[in-house]
């Protein structure tokens, strides 16, 4: 099984509506990443998150960190166009050095006008 | 240049050929990555080097051979690769002190294998 798991897999959003995302570790959680890539492309950094109930917003975008529950959740606001891509959260399991992020499989989001 | 950059951005090698790739971060970061991308399956950690020393090799076969002779620059080498190591190979970069720390990535090498 997988140590992250995103959901939805796929997302098909009207222009303007709201969506969420979410990310579940099963395992525990020193901090969690959220990016967003274009096809093909490398990843934009978005947020990154490390204290239960830490919240952080861009733009439309609200990242919410549930310690927990090892879930963090990804808000869009009024998505539009240039919302559309791939969200991937990423996570780190410890913070004693430079460690790498263990990633899930990502989130499909289409915008439809 | 800003961020971090890769070249080549595209590359397609026969399985008995040796490339290698690149990987420059402008950021000023002291600890550098190499990740593999394929198509359904997540981005999984191949190196990583802090303060040019490799810190984690995350059971990568030997025809990979990651090289980092300074913080700003990182190469992966490829010899003898199989179809199976056609990915999309994306470098990261972060400043590492203690805890957490924001990790900026590179446009990242679509690598053929044929």
């Amino acid at each position: 099984s997988q140590e992250l798991e995103q959901s939805p897999q796929s997302l098909i959003v009207q222009e303007g509506k709201n969506l969420t995302i979410n990310c579940t570790s099963s395992k525990t959680l020193y901090g969690l990443y959220w990016y967003k890539q274009k096809y093909g492309e490398g990843l934009i950094f978005l947020m990154m998150l490390q204290k239960g109930g830490e919240e952080k917003s861009h733009e439309k975008i609200t990242a919410k960190l549930d310690e927990k529950k090892q879930q963090s959740s990804l808000h869009i606001t009024a998505s539009q166009p240039s919302h559309a891509g791939i969200y991937l959260c990423g996570a780190a399991h410890s913070g004693g050095g430079a460690d790498g992020l263990t990633f899930g499989k990502g989130t499909h989001l289409i915008i439809q006008p | 240049e800003t961020g971090v950059t890769q070249t080549p951005r595209h590359l397609v090698m026969g399985m008995t050929n040796k490339k290698s790739l690149k990987c420059e971060q402008h950021l000023g970061h002291n600890a550098m990555y190499w990740y593999k991308q394929s198509a359904k399956k997540p981005l999984e950690l191949m190196f990583v080097y802090n303060f040019k020393e490799q810190t984690e090799n995350n059971s990568v076969p030997s025809r990979f051979s990651p090289e980092c002779p300074n913080s700003s620059h990182l190469f992966l080498h490829l010899h003898t690769l199989q179809p199976e190591d056609s990915a999309l190979y994306l470098c990261a970069s972060s400043q590492v002190f203690a805890g957490l720390y924001e990790q900026y990535f590179g446009p990242g090498t679509r690598l053929t294998v044929t």
